[in-house]
């Protein structure tokens, strides 16, 4: 079955940079982009970005154009978001995810990383 | 950028009764649409893509209708666990990009 795991919590301050890892199985990592998504305590949900696996194409969403990073590692079915000089504003959980095969409803989800901002 | 709206912010329902919840588009999405589901401290799970299509092992009592601008969300009879946020998201082809709206809270009346 198809799983994506993520790294665990992250306390940074501001101005540091965080690195979120999610591991995929179940499925063929090079097959089907992965998308970020971001949501703030009790607030909705915030697209980030995609990467292609194959490829390593993204695409950034304007609002973090210049403080997000996108790669993989293909070896180990792994991707990566990276977000430079955090904000007390950035502190939310960050998932990854990826389409149902055939739809872009994304259908699956990692559990979900807890970064937190705080000096 | 599309930006899109659900409304309203918070809708309370009797278990039992129908929910009805509306995701609307700043320009045409065509039929490029899901709807989500969300529970505290979950995941959001797919409900439904292709503004009308149900995702795997979703009850037949979520539908979806709509296309263009105008969408909606209907939950023919509300079970004790349908009672969480939804939300609309547009998805456009290529480039890869997806919006999302700022959520429905379903609460029970």
């Amino acid at each position: 079955q198809v799983q994506l795991v993520q790294s665990g919590a992250e306390v940074k301050k501001p101005g540091a940079s965080v690195k979120v890892s999610c591991k995929a199985s179940g499925y063929t990592f090079t097959s089907y982009d992965i998308n970020w998504v971001r949501q703030a305590t009790g607030q909705g949900l915030e697209w980030m970005g995609w990467m292609n696996p194959n490829s390593g194409n993204t695409g950034y969403a304007q609002k973090f154009q210049g403080r997000v990073t996108m790669t993989r590692n293909t070896s180990i079915s792994t991707a990566y978001m990276e977000l430079s000089s955090l904000r007390s504003e950035d502190t939310a959980v960050y998932y990854c995810a990826r389409a149902v095969a055939g739809t872009r409803g994304v259908g699956y989800w990692g559990q979900g990383t807890l970064v937190t901002v705080s000096s | 950028e599309i930006v899109m709206t659900q409304s309203p912010a918070t809708l309370s329902v009797s278990p039992g009764e129908r929910a009805t919840l509306s995701c609307r588009a700043s320009q045409s999405v065509s039929s490029n649409l899901a709807w989500y589901q969300q529970k505290p401290g979950q995941a959001p799970r797919l409900l439904i893509y292709g503004a009308s299509t149900r995702a795997t092992g979703i009850p037949a009592r979520f539908s979806g209708s709509g296309s263009g601008t105008e969408f909606t969300l209907t939950i023919s009879s509300l079970q004790s666990e349908d009672f969480a946020v939804y939300y609309c998201q547009q998805y456009n082809n290529w480039p890869p990009e997806y919006t999302f709206g700022q959520g429905t809270k379903l609460e029970i009346k």
